[in-house]
């Protein structure tokens, strides 16, 4: 049972455009965070997202966190070609044991 | 500079010689762990170790072993490695719990033939 579901899994969007991808669970997290991960390299982290309903901003990217802890989004304004990489959810249950759960990951291309 | 290194990057073996991929930190963590990378299944946790001599399993620790005799190293061995092992591991360290930011490692490819 994949735990944290991320969609779509596969994305591939013309520069300039706005995309969302999504994580969802059916478990309640008390935490949840996003990484990239480019070709080669480990994932690097973009923000862990901790409140029920919070909203963070990172430059042109925008994080939100589900009011029931249950899934987060992720939205791309005005996407570049240097967005382009693996976009990891990852979250401990809330309630849980120490380990931590990541989604498959959405693999995002953005065309010049 | 604060990083995680995994020696080796790359490494092809065969079935049943016992290898071990070496995980060292200098950031003074207390959480690492250790996942596997595969198509289409995502991030694995293998073992994770919350501090020294701590050590407990992840989602798919069947056929790895782990040690922390010290807090900035973690290595992952392979008593006998299988062909079902083949795979991109990655080690991770974190300041206190997984909920932290995790520092991944490069990465260690390795292939089983």
């Amino acid at each position: 049972t994949q735990l944290l579901e991320q969609s779509p899994q596969f994305l591939s969007i013309q520069e300039g455009e706005n995309l969302t991808v999504y994580c969802n669970s059916s478990s309640v997290f008390s935490s949840l965070q996003w990484y990239r991960q480019e070709p080669g390299e480990g994932p690097v982290l973009l923000v862990t997202v901790v409140t029920g309903g919070e909203v963070k901003k990172l430059k042109r990217l925008t994080f939100q966190f589900g009011d029931a802890r249950k899934d987060s989004s992720l939205h791309i304004t005005a996407a570049q070609p240097g967005d382009t990489g693996l976009y990891l959810c990852a979250g401990v249950r809330f309630g849980g044991d120490d380990k931590i759960i990541f989604g498959k990951g959405t693999r995002l291309h953005i065309l010049p | 500079e604060a990083q995680v290194t995994q020696n080796p990057r790359y490494l092809i073996t065969v079935t049943g010689k016992k290898l071990t991929v070496t995980c060292s930190q200098n950031m003074n963590h207390e959480y690492m762990s250790w996942y596997r990378q595969d198509p289409g299944l995502g991030l694995r946790q293998i073992y994770y170790s919350m501090n020294v001599e701590v050590t407990d399993k992840g989602d798919v620790p069947e056929g790895y072993k782990v040690s922390r005799k010290e807090k900035r190293n973690f290595p992952l061995i392979l008593e006998s490695p299988s062909p079902n092992q083949t795979s991109l591991y990655f080690c991770a360290s974190s300041f206190g719990v997984p909920a932290d930011e995790q520092y991944f490692g490069p990465g260690t490819r390795l292939t089983v033939t």
